[in-house]
Order: structure tokens, then sequence, then C-alpha cells
């Protein structure tokens, strides 16, 4: 049993590409979410996905877009990266709605030059 | 907007020594989850307390939602190196909400 798969693990941008992170779940869960954290400030959401067809804006959503491809994958687009992007970004994944918990994944580390 | 503070930023203590974590909100809580991030990992979920006065352990880890709601402690006890990682708690978003706001963490160095 996977739970939360990312991919990559590793990523280094310049400034100005673009890339997609890439999340599976194979729990069945219905809501999923995309976190950034940064050094003393914790996770902050970016996007969530309360249910298959459906994305709302978290916190931090400037700079992201996200796709709920279906009801497993949640994919994070950076269509023009800025060195404020760097990060390590967790894909999480839930049954319904925040209150049981998260299932994360392991995290990508993402560096933008 | 709430917010949570999460004290120490940092804890070094001895194999064997107890510790405690604190999490305090800015406004009541609905439910408080606390979370390990081991180094360079993603987080596993520890315990979620909801009811104030609630107190729930997870093997040597006993945490404790007071009974305003609005502070918790997570205790370890006869901490080891395993013990050694991030502690985060966050604010469980009300029933049917899908935006939990994590505290800044606190990170755990225990010495062999």
């Amino acid at each position: 049993n996977a739970g939360v798969t990312q991919t990559p693990k590793f990523q280094v941008l310049k400034t100005g590409q673009s890339m997609t992170l890439q999340c599976a779940q194979d729990m069945n869960h219905n809501s999923m979410y995309w976190y950034r954290q940064d050094p003393g400030m914790g996770l902050r959401l970016i996007y969530y996905s309360a249910s298959e067809g459906t994305t709302d804006k978290g916190e931090v959503p400037n700079g992201y877009n996200v796709s709920r491809l279906n009801k497993r994958e949640f994919s994070l687009r950076l269509e023009s990266a800025a060195p404020s992007q760097t990060s390590v970004y967790f894909c999480a994944s839930s049954e319904l709605g925040a209150e049981y918990g998260y299932t994360f994944g392991s995290g990508t580390r993402l560096t933008v030059v | 907007s709430q917010e949570l503070e999460q004290s120490p930023q940092s804890l070094i203590v001895q194999e064997g020594k107890n510790l405690t974590i604190n999490c305090t909100s800015s406004k009541t809580l609905y439910g408080l989850y606390w979370y390990k991030q081991k180094y360079g990992e993603g987080l596993i979920f520890l315990m979620m307390l909801q009811k104030g006065g609630e107190e729930k352990s997870h093997e040597k880890i006993t945490a404790k939602l007071d009974e305003k709601k609005q502070q918790s402690s997570l205790h370890i006890t006869a901490s080891q190196p395993s013990h050694a990682g991030i502690y985060l708690c966050g604010a469980v978003p009300n029933t049917g909400g899908f935006k939990t706001i994590f505290g800044a963490g606190t990170r755990l160095f225990v010495k062999a």
C-alpha cells in the first residue's frame, strides 16, 4: 500500500521555466491538497481539491495552477518558476475534509535559481 | 484569521529525558492535530484531540488539549533518538472544512 506518491523528489529549475509536480494516492480518498513548507513558516496550503472535479485556492495560490485529473491524481503546475517558489512541496489526501487527518507524501524539494 | 504558535522552536535533549512541546491558538480550536516529520521526509499523523481536557497517547508520546481548547501540549517520556524530528500542530477545521492551519513546528534533537 503506497499511500501518497509524489514525483519528482528533487528538482532544480531556472527562473522562468515551467514544471508539473505529480501526486497520486491509492487510498480512495476524496480530498487532496498541495502544501509548501518553508523554514520557520510551517506548512501553507496552496490549493486543495475537495472532491474529484473541484479545486479551490488555499492560502498562497499565486504562481500555481492545479489539476485534479481523476480521483487518484492531483498535479501542481508552476508556469513560470520564480526563486520565491524554492520550497519543499507536500501533497496530502484525506477521506473527506480535513477533520480526520491527512496522509502526506514524502515531498518534492524544488530549487529555483 | 487563526494562528498557531509553537514553543520552543527547537529543543535538544539528552536521551532518556522527558520533554514538552506547546501549541497555542489565537482562537478557540475545533480540534487539534499533532504530526511528526522526520528530517527530509513527509509528515506522519500522531493524534487528533477534539474535546476540552482530552488526553491521548501514542507509544511514549502523550498530548493534551486544555479545557478552553486554545492550548495543547505534547509530552515525550524517556526520549529516544527515534523521537528526533519536527513536531507540528495543526488546527482542525470545522466539520466539512478543508483548510488546516499549521504551526511553524518544533525541531527536536535527541543526543545519544
